[in-house]
């Protein structure tokens, strides 16, 4: 059984702050996706990493999925209000069917102003 | 965004009721899915049907059956359930054969069993 850690689990942080969150597993993924969901609304995918080592930027996040495909960080610089949500990292098994996905419990971010 | 839309939002149900939750895909998919969204449990996979087969029950129990008539809905339905059935069950879709494909998420179902 393939499992993904998150940590922290719940994170409170001031408007302007950096974090980082992490996502890590004994597995090796073939690709790992980060999703966002907002209280009341399902999970919107925010990027899917697939290359170890690769790193992507959207704005203010940067992603990461390590070398080894077993891992992955999401940072956030200068945060704001409108990135609290529950972060969820999840990944496609390696080797397996890519839409049967592995998720982890979640980080819960809360910004406040 | 209305891609994958689900009904109702809320429901709140005893054990001895049947109820049945919808989901439609506005996006064209072939693949859907249902999950079980749970206070500190990971998001579990319930059922895949791809190409309206359903290809994968994850050993959930016969008292969830689910129904899907056409690549565009897909249904949950629910009979004699369990208190620690309340959860929030969570609909998604995606086109099974591109690359790296993409699952988008309904809303979401809020069940409370009482």
């Amino acid at each position: 059984t393939q499992l993904l850690e998150q940590s922290p689990q719940f994170l409170s942080i001031q408007e302007g702050e950096n974090l980082t969150v992490y996502c890590n597993s004994s597995s090796v993924f073939s690709s790992l996706q980060w999703y966002r969901q907002e209280p009341g609304e399902g999970p919107v995918l925010l990027v899917t990493v697939v290359t170890g080592g690769e790193v992507k930027k959207l704005k203010r996040l940067t992603f990461q999925f390590g070398d080894a495909r077993k891992d992955s960080s999401l940072h956030i610089t200068a945060a704001q209000p409108g990135d609290t949500g529950l972060y969820l990292c999840a990944g496609a098994a390696s080797g397996g069917s890519n839409y049967k996905l592995t998720f982890g419990k979640g980080t819960l971010l809360t910004v406040n102003p | 965004e209305t891609g994958v839309t689900q009904t109702p939002r809320h429901l709140v149900m005893g054990m001895t009721n049947k109820k049945s939750l919808k989901c439609e895909q506005h996006l064209g998919h072939n693949a859907m899915y249902w999950y079980k969204q749970s206070a500190k449990k990971p998001l579990e996979l319930m059922f895949v049907y791809n190409f309206k087969e359903q290809t994968e029950n994850n050993s959930v129990p016969s008292r969830f059956s689910p129904e899907c008539p056409n690549s565009s809905h897909l249904f949950l339905h629910l009979h004699t359930l369990q208190p620690e059935d309340s959860a929030l069950y969570l609909c998604a879709s995606s086109q099974v054969g591109r690359a790296r494909e993409t699952q988008y998420f309904g809303p979401g179902t809020r069940l409370l069993v009482l």
